[in-house]
């Protein structure tokens, strides 16, 4: 069993659709907990990242954060075609450390 | 663009030959790390350096190894390459206490 475990997807969305993207892990010594977007051939973007448990708001992007169920999410309000991408779940034991990613979920946001 | 340049973007190698896959940090960072990323997958965790030594390293044959500069600017090399090795490099540069961490546009190596 992979330490993180991410549905690939692909998920397809109408433009304008709120969006969820999930991620589930197996090790409760996570701390800090990111969001990547990767487009076709390129290097994954940081979106967000979070500590501990909660949620986080950055314009159209939601983190939430459930240690007790080891359960985050993002969300993205009104979708657009731009969106289309990989995202990738990533977590961190300890600032600094290595980051340990999920598979990423494919997303198209169609026009 | 999060000012981490890698060289070359491209690369195709015979099964057998070596290769070294260049990383410029973003200013300001002292700590590069190294990702495989394989076809369809998550990035892995290869190795990092922090000030010019090696400082974790994941579950990794000891044919990758890598190097880091008094710039922080660093390098991979993967000798004896294998067909599996195919795959996007990626680097990252953070600062050590910084959860932060910045990706290049990764060299794409093929190996036939």
């Amino acid at each position: 069993q992979k330490e993180v475990e991410q549905d690939p997807g692909p998920l397809s969305v109408p433009e304008g659709a709120i969006v969820s993207l999930n991620c589930t892990y197996s090790n409760s010594a996570f701390q800090y907990f990111m969001w990547y977007r990767q487009y076709s051939r390129k290097g994954p973007e940081l979106l967000m990242y979070t500590y501990s448990s909660g949620n986080k708001e950055d314009g159209r992007f939601t983190a939430q954060v459930d240690k007790s169920s080891k359960y985050i999410s993002l969300f993205i309000r009104d979708s657009q075609p731009s969106d289309s991408a990989t995202y990738l779940c990533a977590m961190l034991y300890n600032a600094g450390n290595m980051l340990t990613f999920g598979g990423g979920t494919r997303l198209m946001v169609k026009p | 663009e999060t000012g981490v340049t890698q060289s070359p973007t491209h690369l195709i190698k015979t099964r057998g030959q070596q290769v070294t896959l260049r990383c410029s940090s973003q200013s300001g960072h002292n700590t590069v790390s190294w990702y495989q990323q394989a076809l369809g997958q998550g990035p892995q965790f290869i190795f990092q350096y922090y000030r010019e030594e090696e400082n974790g390293r994941g579950n990794f044959p000891p044919r990758f190894s890598g190097l880091q500069f008094p710039n922080y600017s660093s390098e991979l090399n993967v000798n004896a390459l294998e067909l599996d090795d195919s795959a996007l490099y990626l680097c990252a540069s953070s600062s050590l206490m910084n959860t932060e961490a910045f990706f290049g546009q990764g060299t794409r190596l093929t190996v036939v």
